[in-house]
């Protein structure tokens, strides 16, 4: 089992805020982190996939960064709008097997 | 559009039942996947399958089997429903061999009471 860890748990953020969170996770057997997004009455929303140490990954508002060598990687929003409240998931990898972290809650308040 | 489907949004059983959850991908997939979610984990693996009628434990498989006769579908039983089996169920879907490499597609989840 693998020990995920998300930072903030939950966040509050106004409008136009741009804001950031944290997956870290043992950097040993490292294939790939995987970013989602979880709407509320929704299904959880691919965002990223990333496998390269280094590897930057961008989408309209919303990159992510990754760092395999220290076990972490950063989600950001840029100017965040009320449609980005969602909880944010990230699940490394190690072949198979996923291993999601509670996720970061996001609520953007307009 | 991929479109992962589960049978039941919401499910009541009582203990001791026989509980068939039923998963359905449309886009030729190699890889499906049974999760739960339970307020304040992660999501968690049951169990995970890579082709017809092949499968692996995921880390909580324990009272749950499961079913995969064909490519689209994906059955999770729980051989006899137990309360601590309470929780919303989620079946994903992901194309290809090595599933690392590739995003998942979620269905719409399950919420299961077993009273």
């Amino acid at each position: 089992i693998l020990n995920v860890e998300q930072s903030p748990q939950s966040l509050h953020v106004q409008e136009g805020d741009s804001t950031n969170f944290t997956c870290s996770f043992p950097s040993s057997n490292f294939y790939a982190l995987h970013w989602y997004r979880w709407e509320t009455a929704k299904s959880p929303e691919a965002l990223f996939v990333m496998t390269l140490n280094g590897d930057e990954k961008k989408k309209g508002r919303i990159s992510a960064t990754l760092n395999t060598k220290e076990g972490y990687s950063y989600l950001y929003i840029k100017g965040s709008q009320p449609e980005d409240s969602a909880t944010y998931l990230c699940a490394p990898n190690t072949g198979n097997q996923f291993y999601f972290g509670t996720g970061t809650s996001l609520t953007v308040i307009p | 559009d991929v479109k992962v489907t589960q049978s039941s949004r919401y499910l009541v059983k009582r203990t001791g039942e026989k509980v068939f959850l039923e998963c359905v991908q449309d886009m030729d997939h190699e890889n499906m996947f049974w999760y739960r979610q339970d307020p304040g984990l992660g999501l968690r693996l049951i169990y995970f399958s890579y082709d017809v009628k092949m499968k692996e434990k995921g880390d909580i498989p324990e009272g749950y089997s499961v079913s995969r006769e064909k490519k689209e579908r994906f059955s999770l039983i729980l051989e006899s429903a137990s309360t601590n089996q309470t929780s919303m169920y989620l079946c994903a879907s992901s194309p290809r061999r090595l599933a690392a490499y590739y995003e998942q597609y979620f269905g719409p989840g399950t919420r299961l009471t077993v009273t």
